[in-house]
């Protein structure tokens, strides 16, 4: 399987609670975008990388979220101090290149479950 | 407000009609694309559209850019059971390609 793949699926834990995701991207793909998406509600995106440069975050991300993305392949989200808000599905997707004809590909996310 | 308005937000028909979903906005987009998502999984492409009045057929499916790249309609033809899902668009923004913002979906619900 070549696609993008994120794990773990499920996350439970309690409020107050540091915890990481991690995306690995499509190989060829050096574009990586997290995204956060509720019940009954679209994707919102939170902040992409182009190889292991951070280049964008949407102000949903506050500064208990951290992600990074090293070497400029897998990525990972860290939210600390989790907070009941913080429930829902992350989602990463990847790319080739920003151009408006690339499309996103995404993984099937992490769904985290706050306590 | 969301900056893609999608609907309808629910839509349940009988296997074997016809629907038509649409996705507006007030704002410009360098390329619209539509996702299909089922519970518990992520959104899968079906199709960008990058060109003011273009139409893409898949299959059963056809999808049309507005001419001013502006909204999007996805047609279904002879609704299968298979098609149910969430039907999400998402335009990139033709001042920031980087910046793609996604409708809230419909939710199509197709019955045998």
């Amino acid at each position: 399987d070549t696609g993008v793949s994120q794990n773990p699926r499920h996350k439970i834990t309690k409020r107050g609670q540091n915890v990481t995701f991690r995306c690995d991207p499509i190989s060829e793909h050096n574009r990586l975008y997290w995204y956060r998406q509720t019940l009954g509600q679209g994707p919102e995106f939170l902040t992409y990388f182009q190889n292991e440069a951070q280049l964008e975050k949407s102000r949903l991300l506050s500064d208990r979220f951290s992600a990074e993305r090293p070497k400029g392949s897998f990525s990972t989200l860290e939210i600390q101090r989790t907070e009941q808000g913080d429930s829902a599905m992350y989602l990463c997707a990847s790319s080739l290149g920003g151009a408006s004809n690339q499309p996103q590909h995404f993984g099937d996310g992490t769904r985290l479950s706050i306590l | 407000t969301q900056l893609l308005e999608q609907s309808p937000q629910f839509l349940s028909i009988q296997e074997g009609e016809n629907l038509t979903v649409y996705c507006n906005s007030s704002s410009v987009f360098s390329s619209l694309q539509w996702y299909r998502q089922e519970p518990g999984e992520g959104p899968v492409l079906l199709v960008t559209v990058v060109t003011g009045g273009e139409v893409k057929k898949l299959k059963r499916l056809t999808f049309q850019f507005g001419d001013a790249r502006k909204d999007s309609s996805l047609h279904i033809t002879a609704a299968q059971p298979g098609d149910t899902g969430l039907y999400l668009c998402a335009g990139l923004q033709s001042y920031n390609n980087n910046d793609m913002r996604f409708g809230a979906g419909t939710r199509l619900t197709v019955k045998p």
